[in-house]
């Protein structure tokens, strides 16, 4: 089945740690985004990528970092810097037909400071 | 630049009622137009989208109309049922431009 598959479903931070948080798709998408979602809010974009070996920043950035070496992987590294860590993670791709573009979401990941 | 506006929530309703959830956008030319659905716990499913005026994007028995004279893009159910109790977003994306979300209206349906 294609589809975009998030990793893990839980993670656990200690302070001053860095964790990196995983999302796979093969279907094929050439564009990847990194969603950071608060309780009861919206989504906020933290950092996109529209090619291998390509990323750019979005709104938040700040104490994040990615890498985009294989078109299928785009892991999300938070590091120590982010001081308010705990949220949910959504991560996504995206087809683009004519000038169109579609975006599909994996299942999330919840990262919880201990 | 762009922006969606969505109802406030949390909306409740009882089994087999009506549904409105009202999605309002800004943005210059013609943007396309989506509506996620974000069951708990979950990640977001898209439910239907729109990518040009008049078009009727409908899932699942769910509807919603591109209206461009109103730059409205509401979503509406005949019927709804408690699995519908979710957290709906509208949004839109325009070219190259990056995904803008409303703020998410949460459902609840009661039995």
């Amino acid at each position: 089945d294609g589809g975009i598959t998030q990793s893990p479903k839980y993670l656990f931070r200690k302070e001053g740690q860095n964790v990196t948080l995983s999302c796979e798709q093969n279907l094929n998408h050439d564009a990847m985004y990194w969603y950071r979602q608060d309780p009861g809010q919206g989504l906020r974009l933290i950092y996109y990528s529209q090619i291998v070996n390509d990323f750019q920043k979005g709104d938040i950035a700040e104490g994040y970092s990615v890498s985009r070496e294989k078109k299928e992987s785009f892991p999300l590294t938070v590091t120590s810097a982010q001081k308010n860590p705990t949220a949910f993670y959504l991560c996504a791709s995206s087809i683009q037909v004519g000038a169109q573009e579609t975006q599909y979401f994996g299942p999330g990941t919840r990262l919880l400071v201990l | 630049g762009n922006s969606v506006t969505q109802m406030e929530g949390p909306v409740t309703l009882s089994e087999e009622a009506f549904l409105t959830i009202n999605c309002t956008y800004t943005a210059t030319g013609y943007p396309s137009l989506f509506w996620y659905v974000q069951y708990p716990g979950e990640g977001l499913q898209l439910l239907l989208k729109a990518t040009k005026a008049d078009d009727k994007g409908s899932n699942k028995g769910f509807e919603a109309t591109y209206r461009k004279e109103t730059t409205s893009f509401h979503l509406e159910k005949g019927s709804v049922q408690v699995s519908d109790s979710a957290v709906y977003f509208c949004a839109l994306t325009q070219g190259a431009q990056k995904l803008v979300f409303g703020q998410g209206t949460r459902l609840t349906i009661n039995p």
